[in-house]
């Protein structure tokens, strides 16, 4: 039963400091995203991979970087963090059809 | 270009009563439209969709919607809610082919026993 994966599910880093976000699928999707959610703000995308191989930009793409290492896995970079980044990330998946997503748990993160 | 905008940021009823969430919408082209539900401390978990079929769209937990062109609208009902249904939810538009997903702000959804 497991669907979308995403490690770690906390994380606290100094300003300044490097991390990655893993994602992993296991529903044979094709398309997969990364959201962050902040407070009365909804979700923001990120950074999306409409299939194997293609990465694209979404409303708010800086300061990160993705790998969509196969079609399994679609991680983040944050290069060096900053305060602005504290926030709760959201991996997503989605078929070949618009029939809606598939997320992960999150990951909580905070950058002091 | 693409919008949603969810009318209500909290929306309270007791127990055992109807549950009425708004949204309303904005595109270019026919839209797919989508309903998630956020527990607290969860993921999101998709209610139900919209894309071109029927204009009511049943979902889980008793949920539906129904797609208003002329109104530009997608309103989220349930006749009776309960406790369980407390959480956060997401109106959503999809661009074609569900790239570049827009969210509303989301409403919360506060059940009184």
């Amino acid at each position: 039963n497991a669907g979308v994966t995403q490690t770690p599910k906390f994380q606290v880093l100094k300003t300044g400091q490097s991390m990655t976000l893993q994602c992993a699928q296991d529903m044979n999707h094709n398309s997969m995203y990364w959201y962050r959610q902040d407070p009365g703000m909804g979700l923001r995308l990120i950074y999306y991979s409409a299939s194997e191989g293609t990465t694209d930009k979404g409303e708010v793409p800086n300061g990160y970087n993705v790998s969509r290492l196969n079609k399994r896995e679609f991680s983040l970079r944050l290069e060096s963090a900053a305060p602005s980044q504290t926030s709760v990330y959201f991996c997503a998946s989605g078929g070949l059809l618009n029939y809606g997503y598939t997320f992960g748990s999150g990951t909580r993160l905070t950058v002091v | 270009a693409q919008s949603v905008t969810q009318l209500d940021s909290h929306v309270s009823v007791s127990e055992g009563t109807p549950v009425l969430l708004r949204c309303n919408y904005s595109s270019s082209y026919s839209p797919s439209l989508f309903w998630y539900v956020q527990h607290p401390n969860k993921g999101l978990q998709l209610l139900l969709k919209y894309t071109s079929a029927a204009t009511l769209v049943k979902g889980i937990n008793g949920f539906e919607a129904e797609f208003k062109k002329s109104e530009t609208s997608f309103h989220l009902t349930k006749p009776s809610a309960h406790m369980s249904d407390a959480a956060e939810y997401f109106c959503v538009v999809s661009g074609q082919r569900g790239f570049k997903t827009i969210f509303g702000a989301g409403t919360r959804l506060f059940v009184k026993a």
